[in-house]
């Protein structure tokens, strides 16, 4: 089976610019979530998207935001890049809701803001 | 709301030695928790997870954790480590309820030494 997929693995960008990243989450998995991964804050929780629907959000501003398609897919949007949102986003995708369930994370996507 | 404390964020031990990476957590109510490891460039892999019953937990790679309630403390012990096993460690924790999100720790660097 084959495991969660983010794309691109990298990605460079300029302040001001957005940048859409996406996440496929393995087959059969309905819940997907995202993280932004620093030196200094470590991992923190994005958001959650489970059949389609936002389930839960992290403390991020506004500029972040994502949606899930009817296959589970995930994108996530960030607008007007700041340079502090240089950091690895991380999707992990799990069968059902619930941290009971397993989250198997995806290699991430590194995005620099230059 | 929960919280998660890695006490040491280096830790070098030599190879073949034991070791044990400390996780303590904050929660006012029931919880579940969780090691994961990241290796080099890689998205985060589940070690082990504590839902209920015994509080010993076993993983994988010849990884165990031990659940204290009364200390609060889920701390992560192998007999004896390999080079391979150089990663960052994440202790996690969510409460015991369908809704909630993972909180992890800022990491530990586990350096085997030769």
């Amino acid at each position: 089976k084959a495991g969660v997929t983010q794309t691109p693995r990298y990605l460079i960008k300029t302040r001001g610019q957005q940048v859409t990243l996406s996440c496929s989450p393995i087959s059969g998995h309905r819940s997907v979530s995202w993280y932004q991964q620093t030196p200094g804050q470590g991992l923190q929780f994005l958001f959650e998207y489970f059949s389609e629907t936002q389930r839960n959000k992290g403390n991020f501003p506004g500029r972040f935001s994502g949606r899930q398609f009817s296959n589970s897919r995930s994108e996530m949007n960030v607008s007007t890049l700041e340079l502090g949102d240089s950091a690895l986003y991380l999707c992990a995708s799990s069968l059902d809701r619930g941290s009971s369930y397993e989250q198997y994370f995806g290699p991430g996507t590194r995005l620099t803001v230059t | 709301a929960q919280s998660v404390t890695q006490l040491d964020s280096q830790v070098p031990v030599f190879e073949e030695a034991p070791v044990e990476l400390r996780c303590n957590y904050s929660s006012s109510v029931s919880v579940y928790l969780f090691w994961y490891v990241q290796y080099p460039n890689q998205g985060l892999q589940l070690l082990l997870k504590y839902l209920s019953g015994s509080t010993l937990v076993k993983g994988i790679n010849g990884f165990e954790a031990e659940f204290n309630k009364s200390q609060t403390s889920f701390h992560l012990r192998k007999p004896s480590v390999h080079i391979s096993d150089t990663a960052e460690y994440f202790c996690a924790v969510s409460s015991a309820n369908r809704d909630d999100k993972i909180i992890f720790g800022k990491g530990t660097r586990l350096h085997i030494l030769p």
